[in-house]
């Protein structure tokens, strides 16, 4: 596989449940992001990872709980969401690190869309 | 505060016209401009960028400006085709060890057959 991959694409969950987000790069970078993509607003950046060191946490509400154990792999572990957290949840990876040159161009991962009951 | 601005309106077009899409900014100018394009349900895919002492960049039939007089990129698709379209998002990426990626709400193109 190429690019970056995540799973599962579709969830469904109640607000007791306990599930994890799974991603995956291929491309051989060492930055990784999680965004939220809700209706009528633009991508919210919710957590940065690099060379698997969280380097940004953008005040995200800790039922949400990442994880990075290497830097092809990228977790979110999600608990006792809200409906409100309802939106796609998408992966991306970039090759220059934040802080470093270039233009971080990103790469992203299919999305996975998921619904709090 | 700094911002992207994209034309919220969804913009329609015939088939081999030119679509041009406008996304503005606030605040200093960025080191780069990025354009996304993004199909329901996806994740959005990375198309071109332009640096802030480019006034313009080609690829194919897409074509970027960079203003920063008016603040402002126009991103141009020549000759479209029903499969351009999509969501096309415009990213500002800023200078420095902040270079967070600032992201507009994304304006929706339709080519009409």
């Amino acid at each position: 596989e190429t690019g970056v991959t995540q799973t599962p694409r579709h969830l469904v969950m109640g607000m007791t449940n306990k599930k994890s987000l799974k991603c995956e790069q291929h491309l051989g970078h060492n930055a990784m992001y999680w965004y939220k993509q809700s209706a009528k607003k633009p991508l919210e950046l919710m957590f940065v990872y690099n060379f698997k060191e969280q380097t940004e946490n953008n005040s995200v509400p800790s039922r949400f709980s990442p994880e990075c154990p290497n830097s092809s792999h990228l977790f979110l572990h999600l608990h006792t969401l809200q409906p409100e957290d309802s939106a796609l949840y998408l992966c991306a990876s970039s090759q220059d690190p934040p802080g470093g040159h270039g233009a971080n161009v990103l790469t992203f991962g299919a999305g996975s869309r998921l619904t709090v009951l | 505060s700094q911002k992207i601005e994209q034309n919220s309106e969804a913009l329609n077009i015939q088939e081999g016209k030119t679509a041009t899409l406008t996304c503005n900014y606030t605040n200093y100018s960025p080191a780069y401009l990025q354009w996304y394009r993004q199909d329901p349900g996806r994740g959005p895919v990375f198309l071109l960028l332009i640096r802030e002492n480019e006034k313009e960049k080609r690829k194919e039939r897409l074509k970027v400006t960079f203003d920063t007089t008016l603040k402002q990129s126009l991103f141009h698709i020549t000759a479209s085709q029903p499969a351009d379209s999509a969501t096309y998002l415009c990213v500002r990426v800023n200078a420095g060890n902040n270079r967070k990626l600032i992201w507009g709400l994304g304006t929706s193109l339709a080519v009409n057959p």
